[in-house]
């Protein structure tokens, strides 16, 4: 069974760009989540998204969005690009359910670099 | 809201036995899970508890412990390939994100 796709693998922008990132899940997992990663923070929670519904939201600005396709697939979105959104950014997908979802799978990332 | 603790930094000798703590405190409370990360890859998932108790996965434990609110993971017979970021999780009960800790650095010496 394939493994989380993530594209691009790697992008450079500059301020006051947009930029929309991809993620396709495990075959048969309905529940995807984003995180943003950079040093010393850990995992910081973007959203999560379940049949397509947002079903969390994390305290990010209004500036990221997200969405998800009938397929599971989803994309995020972060407009207005910002220096401090450099970051590795991971998709990590899961079945869904209440035990499941402890079981997260994670995408190799998309490395965003703003400058 | 959910909150984790784990200790920054981890030092350990090749061969030897190393425990990785992790306290929380959430509303609710499903289970602990525990993340592996090596420098330039991807979180991967290591272990769940839903129960009081100890999970043994190979080299690899996980224990929680409810009443204290409180887990490990162990690690034994320390490998250098085991040097690499590891974080817990937990999430509140109801449709709640999965939380990280700010992950622990384990460091495997000769």
């Amino acid at each position: 069974k394939a493994g989380v796709t993530q594209t691009p693998r790697y992008l450079i922008k500059t301020r006051g760009q947009q930029v929309t990132l991809s993620c396709s899940p495990i075959s048969g997992h309905r529940s995807v989540s984003w995180y943003q990663q950079t040093p010393g923070q850990g995992l910081q929670f973007l959203f999560e998204y379940f049949s397509e519904t947002q079903r969390n939201k994390g305290n990010f600005p209004g500036r990221f969005s997200g969405r998800q396709f009938s397929n599971s697939r989803s994309e995020m979105n972060v407009s207005t690009l910002e220096l401090g959104d450099s970051a590795l950014y991971l998709c990590a997908s899961s079945l869904g359910t209440t035990s499941g979802f402890y079981e997260q799978y994670f995408g190799p990332g998309t490395r965003l670099t703003v400058t | 809201g959910q909150s984790l603790e784990q200790p920054s930094e981890v030092t350990a000798v090749e061969g030897a036995i190393v425990q990785i703590n992790c306290t929380y405190q959430t509303s609710g409370f499903y289970g602990l899970s525990w993340y592996q990360q090596h420098d330039g890859g991807a979180p991967t998932f290591l272990s769940y508890n839903a129960l009081d108790g100890l999970e043994e996965t190979g080299r690899f434990s996980s224990f929680l412990s409810r009443s204290d609110s409180y887990g490990y993971l162990l690690l034994q017979e320390l490998q250098m390939k085991d040097s690499a970021s590891y974080f817990c999780a937990v999430r509140d009960r109801g449709n709640t994100p999965l939380v990280f800790g700010k992950g622990t650095r384990l460091s495997v010496i000769a």
